[in-house]
């Protein structure tokens, strides 16, 4: 069974810095999905970015950007210029490709962002 | 702007009492998920379905909690009776199956407080 960890329960960054939230991940499968979700106070989930596992190129989304190393299983998420509104639980999450429509998400890293 | 669309945002309720959410996902989404977070817990997944049909309840206490999906609009998550323990959460999601990454898209959630 594919499982998803994140060893950082809480981070803290000061405001314009960059931070890095790490993800790592347990599959047999070769294709499948990475996404990062936020979850701000207000409690919506929203999706921040997205990988193919078969796509090399690393993905990016204006200040947010991942490092996906398939070999090793790892997928962070680096946010630049950190600001305020990017305090957050982060939450890194897999899907497999093969037909199956469920994801599996991580325990969540809670991102403080200090003034 | 399409979006999933959760009532009630917040329930309290006593013991006891039944507990109905709905959730109306997005058109045109094939795929409806619930989850259940607490602060313990996480983000639980309790109950799947694709194309209306339930697929993995198994997250799901099936003696008090049953999910339907009476139309491809509707999706309800009920619980009869309520306990404390129920205090939580949910989130409903939709998705589409064969779209490429086949994210999911999340609720505002509800809050439910079992007194």
């Amino acid at each position: 069974a594919q499982t998803v960890t994140q060893s950082q329960p809480e981070m803290s960054v000061q405001e314009a810095e960059t931070v890095t939230l790490s993800c790592t991940y347990d599959t047999s499968e070769s294709d499948y999905y990475l996404f990062w979700y936020k979850q701000p106070p207000s409690r919506q989930m929203i999706l921040v970015i997205r990988q193919e596992a078969y796509k090399q190129q690393n993905a990016t989304e204006n200040r947010f950007s991942v490092n996906f190393q398939k070999a090793a299983k790892s997928f962070s998420l680096k946010i630049s210029d950190s600001q305020l509104g990017d305090a957050a639980m982060y939450f890194c999450a897999y899907r497999s490709a093969s037909g199956d429509d469920k994801i599996i998400f991580g325990k969540g890293t809670r991102l403080h962002i200090l003034p | 702007d399409a979006r999933v669309t959760q009532t009630p945002r917040h329930k309290v309720t006593e013991m006891g009492q039944e507990v109905t959410m709905r959730c109306q996902p997005i058109l045109g989404h094939n795929t409806v998920f619930w989850y259940r977070q607490t602060m313990m817990q996480g983000l639980e997944l309790l109950a799947y379905f694709r194309n209306r049909a339930p697929l993995d309840d198994s997250g799901m206490p099936k003696d008090r909690f049953s999910a339907e999906m009476p139309d491809a609009t509707l999706a309800t998550l009920k619980i009869q009776p309520s306990e404390p323990r129920d205090s939580a959460v949910y989130f409903c999601a939709s998705g589409l199956t064969g779209k490429t990454y086949n994210e999911q898209f999340f609720g505002p959630g509800t809050r439910l407080t079992v007194l």
